[in-house]
């Protein structure tokens, strides 16, 4: 069965201090893997998407790498307003649909 | 820019009402989805459309149905309103493809069933 798993469900970091979200998966021919950045009460934001196994994406103080079975996001020097949940997805085997994962609550305190 | 409203931000309904949920999207997208995001349980999709007045059942169906009566339109509908329908309803939009196209989010409703 297609699955994703996201951990850990919640990380509170330092301003500052660096550290990796992860995004595992299960599912037949990987097509591809999304990462969205969702704040609260709002739609998730789309953040990258990765192809293949050792593509990696950068956007300001982001970084998401691919392995064959999981990918990270890394966060370096993360400020207060990187605060989110962060939600990875992967597409169902021959279709459009996405699975996503239940999310990271990331906090960043100053 | 990649643009997709919802008709509304905050609804509040009583049990057994109609409700309506509209979803537009300007980019010209093939395909539409409607999830529901409940605390624990991620992102769950209710309906996706693939084309206009095409429709495919999502993983939680029950209780909802869907109109697709023009390509940049889609819309739910609770045909009678139950209090474990309270939830916050996203509308996403994609072109067609083989997996790789990113879908785009509304700003979604949240919705309270009294």
């Amino acid at each position: 069965e297609d699955q994703v798993t996201q951990s850990p469900e919640a990380l509170r970091l330092q301003e500052g201090e660096s550290s990796s979200l992860n995004c595992s998966y299960t599912v037949s021919g990987l097509r591809g893997l999304f990462w969205y950045r969702q704040d609260p009460g709002k739609g998730p934001e789309f953040l990258f998407t990765l192809y293949s196994a050792g593509e990696e994406k950068e956007k300001e103080r982001l970084k998401a790498t691919l392995t064959k079975k999981e990918s990270f996001l890394h966060i370096t020097a993360p400020k207060p307003e990187d605060s989110a949940t962060y939600l990875c997805a992967v597409p169902h085997y021959n279709t459009d649909k996405l699975i996503f994962g239940t999310g990271t609550r990331l906090q960043v305190f100053p | 820019d990649v643009k997709v409203t919802q008709s509304s931000r905050y609804l509040v309904k009583r049990t057994g009402e109609k409700v309506f949920l509209e979803c537009v999207q300007d980019m010209d997208h093939e395909n539409m989805f409607w999830y529901r995001q409940d605390p624990g349980l991620g992102l769950r999709l209710i309906y996706f459309s693939y084309d206009v007045k095409m429709k495919e059942k999502g993983d939680i169906p029950e209780g909802y149905s869907v109109s697709r009566e023009k390509k940049e339109r889609f819309s739910l509908i609770l045909e009678s309103a139950s209090t474990n329908q309270t939830s916050m309803y996203l509308c996403a939009s994609s072109f067609q493809g083989t997996g790789q196209e990113t879908q785009y989010f509304g700003p979604g409703t949240r919705l309270l069933v009294l």
